[in-house]
């Protein structure tokens, strides 16, 4: 069975800091692996994605994440937070089989409140 | 594209009376997920649909708990009878090959 885990439940981080949100998986096979964000009072937005190839992925909003396959993590990165960056952020990985119930579906982590001070 | 649509954006209701949560995938995805957030529980899966079928509904709660998909650009949750305990926010989310895109939610109290 696939499954996440994101190790602090809260980071803070002064603005114009580096930040970097922890995430590792546990899966069978070479995963997928997701980045999302919520603000308060919406949906989850998709942020970035590692489905194969460089293993530093770029995404929304200046963020970007590295596959590490030998620590099985997927660490998401900014070099310098905004105070619009604090929310609340999902890993999440997705088992590459295609057969069974588990096709398609994302298994998401506890998620980690992130706090941007000015 | 206007993106997953959800309907109504929140929905109080009473004890035992029945709960109709609305979806509209973004056109053209062939997946679509249903989830409940709550602060105790976090983010969980209730069901998902591929091409309309049901794939795994190991996570709906228990037998009050039904959802449809009777086209491709339509699902529906319903709770009946509903308990206080189904208050929560719930997404829907769709999905063509890798990422899903969800909904703004439906958040439902229930007295």
């Amino acid at each position: 069975a696939q499954s996440v885990a994101q190790p602090e439940d809260q980071v803070n981080v002064a603005e114009g800091n580096p930040l970097t949100v922890k995430c590792t998986y546990s899966v069978s096979g070479n995963p997928y692996l997701f980045w999302y964000v919520q603000y308060p009072n919406r949906g989850l937005q998709f942020l970035l994605k590692y489905i194969t190839g460089d293993n530093l992925v770029k995404g929304s909003y200046g963020f970007e994440a590295e596959f590490n396959k030998s620590q099985t993590s997927f660490h998401l990165k900014k070099p310098s937070a905004l105070v619009s960056d604090s929310a609340l952020y999902f890993c999440a990985v997705r088992d590459p089989s295609r057969r069974g119930t588990s096709y398609g579906k994302l298994t998401f982590g506890q998620g980690t409140i992130l706090t941007v001070h000015p | 594209d206007a993106g997953v649509i959800q309907s109504p954006r929140h929905e109080v209701t009473e004890m035992g009376q029945e709960v109709t949560l609305r979806c509209k995938p973004i056109s053209g995805h062939n997946s679509l997920f249903w989830y409940r957030q709550t602060m105790m529980r976090g983010l969980e899966l209730l069901i998902y649909f591929n091409n309309n079928v049901p794939i795994d509904d190991s996570g709906m709660p228990e037998d009050r708990f039904s959802a449809k998909m009777p086209n491709a650009s339509f699902s529906t949750l319903k709770i009946q009878p509903s308990e206080p305990r189904d208050s929560a926010v719930y997404f829907c989310a769709s999905s063509l090959q890798f990422e899903q895109y969800f909904g703004p939610g439906t958040r439902l109290t229930v007295t």
